[in-house]
């Protein structure tokens, strides 16, 4: 079956712009993750959806940063303004189940975003 | 606040030497342990996990026990293979923290 995608996989935007990245989950699967991983780092986690709602936006470095999953599945990242220390590889990730069981979380290709 | 630690790379060995990746980590409560690992142009993937205490994961031929007297996740295998080399991650629960990964090579 389809695994979690991801897109665009590749994003060059100048500093100042606005970009949206979106991801798509397994169908079915309840849980949401947001990571941010810089070079040479693990993933960083921003943001957490329960179907649509964000129960955990404590890892948004910034109020540049916004995410959605208005209907329970596709989910966006939103940063505005774009700043050079914004540059990343940022990761979606969903699980079967909710938050507080411990399960796999399943993760796509990511997306590179690049800030000239 | 959890952290995770792990030893830093890269780790280069040989077909069929042993490998060991230490984890250590800090949370409050008991949270769940996992290793991911990632292959060269592909995505993060589940490795083992362990839930509780002295509960072993395995997989692949990877196990790694879950130690709570010393917070430690130690990743081992008997025998790494070439297409063992990647880059892998410790991690635990609640919000999912992960360590910096290590970067294994394995040559023929």
């Amino acid at each position: 079956g389809a695994g979690v995608s991801q897109s665009p996989r590749y994003k060059v935007a100048k500093r100042g712009q606005d970009v949206a990245l979106r991801c798509d989950p397994i169908s079915g699967h309840v849980s949401l993750f947001w990571y941010q991983q810089a070079l040479g780092q693990g993933p960083e986690f921003l943001t957490y959806f329960q179907n649509e709602a964000q129960l955990d936006k404590s890892g948004l470095p910034s109020d540049r940063f916004f995410a959605e999953r208005p209907e329970g599945s596709v989910s966006t990242l939103k940063i505005q303004r774009t700043q050079q220390e914004d540059s990343a590889v940022y990761l979606c990730a969903s699980s079967l189940a909710t938050s507080g069981v411990p399960n796999e979380q399943f993760f796509g290709p990511g997306t590179r975003l690049t800030v000239l | 606040g959890n952290s995770v630690t792990q030893m830093e790379g890269p780790v280069t060995l040989s077909e069929e030497a042993f490998l060991t990746i230490n984890c250590t980590y800090t949370a409050t409560g008991y949270p769940s342990l996992f290793w991911y690992v990632q292959y060269p142009g592909e995505g993060l993937q589940l490795l083992l996990k362990a839930t509780k205490a002295d509960d072993k994961g395995s997989n692949k031929g990877f196990e790694a026990t879950y130690r709570k007297e010393t917070t430690s996740f130690h990743l081992e295998k008997g025998s790494v293979q070439v297409s063992d080399s990647a880059v892998y991650f410790c991690a635990l629960s609640d919000r999912s923290t992960f360590g910096d990964g290590t970067t294994l090579t394995v040559k023929p």
